[in-house]
């Protein structure tokens, strides 16, 4: 089955914690990124990749890494998390982007 | 950075009764794309649009690329309860990324 998959679906750790949220794809696609989604604002675009190795800045990359090290897998870096990184957190695939199940993220 | 401009917010209706959404753009588009949102989940893709005055179905939804290529509109015909969620227009500028509307939240009373 065609599918984007992320890991962990929730998520509640401690300021400056680091942590990874993994993201990875079947489909063979080039273009993969990552998205934050709150309340009011829509879905912003952190982070994209349009292939192995090839990473770009989205709308709002600060406070994020990334990395394409392999076709299949975008995982989503947070060295020091902070309050306002809460957020639900989606991982997407494709030139149609089609999204991964979303990691809700909860910093304390 | 581009953006969209989606329209109503929310929505609330009966079940039944036909629903109308559309997003704006100040600049043209070579792809419009349609999601829905259900609760606790990802964005899933409703309907792709590719050509300026292109009407595409599927099911009770029905999309069409604005023949300006500045705008779409999706219609959902017969609303069910399972029709709630959220609903994106996405568009993307000839080689550029997508950029997203901010949803339609639509509300079906049984």
């Amino acid at each position: 089955e065609a599918q984007v998959t992320q890991n962990p679906r929730y998520l509640i750790t401690v300021t400056g914690k680091k942590l990874t949220v993994t993201c990875s794809q079947n489909m063979n696609h080039e273009y993969m990124s990552w998205y934050r989604q709150d309340p009011g604002l829509g879905l912003r675009q952190i982070y994209y990749s349009m292939n192995v190795e090839v990473t770009d800045k989205g709308d709002v990359p600060e406070g994020y890494k990334v990395s394409r090290k392999e076709k299949r897998n975008f995982p989503l870096i947070l060295e020091s998390p902070s309050p306002n990184q809460t957020s639900l957190y989606f991982c997407a695939s494709g030139a149609e982007q089609y999204f991964g199940p979303g990691t809700r993220l909860t910093v304390t | 950075g581009q953006q969209l401009n989606q329209s109503p917010q929310s929505m609330f209706i009966q079940e039944g009764e036909d629903v109308s959404m559309n997003c704006t753009s100040s600049s043209i588009f070579n792809t419009w794309l349609w999601y829905k949102q259900d609760p606790g989940e990802g964005p899933v893709l409703l309907i792709a649009l590719y050509k300026a005055g292109e009407l595409t179905s599927n099911g009770r939804l029905t999309a069409q690329f604005g023949i300006t290529r500045k705008d779409s509109f999706l219609n959902i015909s017969a609303s069910i309860p399972s029709d709630v969620g959220i609903y994106f227009c996405a568009g993307q500028p000839w080689s550029e990324k997508l950029v997203f509307g901010k949803g339609t939240k639509l509300t079906v009373n049984p």
